[in-house]
């Protein structure tokens, strides 16, 4: 089992550019979720999904959207990147609500 | 609103200590917790759980109490090892029954 895995674990964009960040879980869970984490702070939720072909807003949603168009996999999208965007952005999955939630090992992001 | 808040930033401690890392928490609602280690340029890794209808429950090397009366939760760590640096974080239950995360304690082990 791999796990959460994502990719690119790192990457430098310019304001305007747009990216797309992936997530794969080979655990059959039906939650996923996208966090950010900024120095200093802990995790904050952006979008999460309880299933295939459902999203829902987080704590910070602004400036991201998400897909889940297959149950392994959970897409977050910067559509316009800007400099307030620069984190490590963790993905994470669990069976349901109120259990232990998996992260994969992050991705750098850098927008200049 | 809700939140959950460390008492204390950074935690120095002797290797074979034990350490204990505190948690405050303001949602009286929440009825689950969980405690998490991140080493540095690594995802957060699960250590513990706890749920509201428990006051305690305890891992290899590890303990969590909860303390509902006060809204206080804490992480024991018995015979800190070198390899227990690293930042921990607590996190609650929101309200739509995701986790919120504290900012991190900071546990770093002299040899």
């Amino acid at each position: 089992n791999a796990g959460v895995t994502q990719t690119p674990k790192f990457r430098v964009l310019k304001t305007g550019q747009s990216m797309t960040l992936l997530c794969a879980q080979d655990m059959n869970h039906e939650y996923m979720y996208w966090y950010r984490q900024d120095p200093g702070m802990g995790l904050r939720l952006i979008h999460y999904s309880v299933g295939e072909g459902t999203t829902a807003k987080g704590e910070v949603p602004d400036g991201y959207n998400v897909s889940r168009l297959k149950k392994q996999n959970f897409l977050l999208g910067l559509e316009s990147a800007a400099p307030s965007q620069t984190s490590v952005y963790f993905c994470a999955s669990s069976y349901q609500f109120y259990n232990e939630q998996f992260f994969g090992p992050g991705t750098r992001l850098t927008v200049l | 609103g809700e939140s959950v808040g460390l008492h204390l930033p950074t935690l120095s401690v002797q290797e074979g200590d034990n350490s204990i890392i505190n948690c405050a928490y303001s949602n009286s609602a929440s009825d689950y917790f969980i405690w998490y280690k991140q080493e540095s340029g690594k995802g957060p890794q699960f250590i513990i759980d706890i749920r509201s209808n428990m006051d305690k429950r305890q891992g290899q090397r590890v303990t969590v109490l909860l303390n509902k009366t006060v809204k206080h939760l804490s992480l024991q760590i018995a015979a800190t090892q070198p390899g227990d640096s690293a930042v921990y974080f607590c996190a609650e239950t929101g309200s739509q029954g995701n986790l919120i995360f504290g900012k991190g304690t900071k546990l770093s082990v002299k040899p």
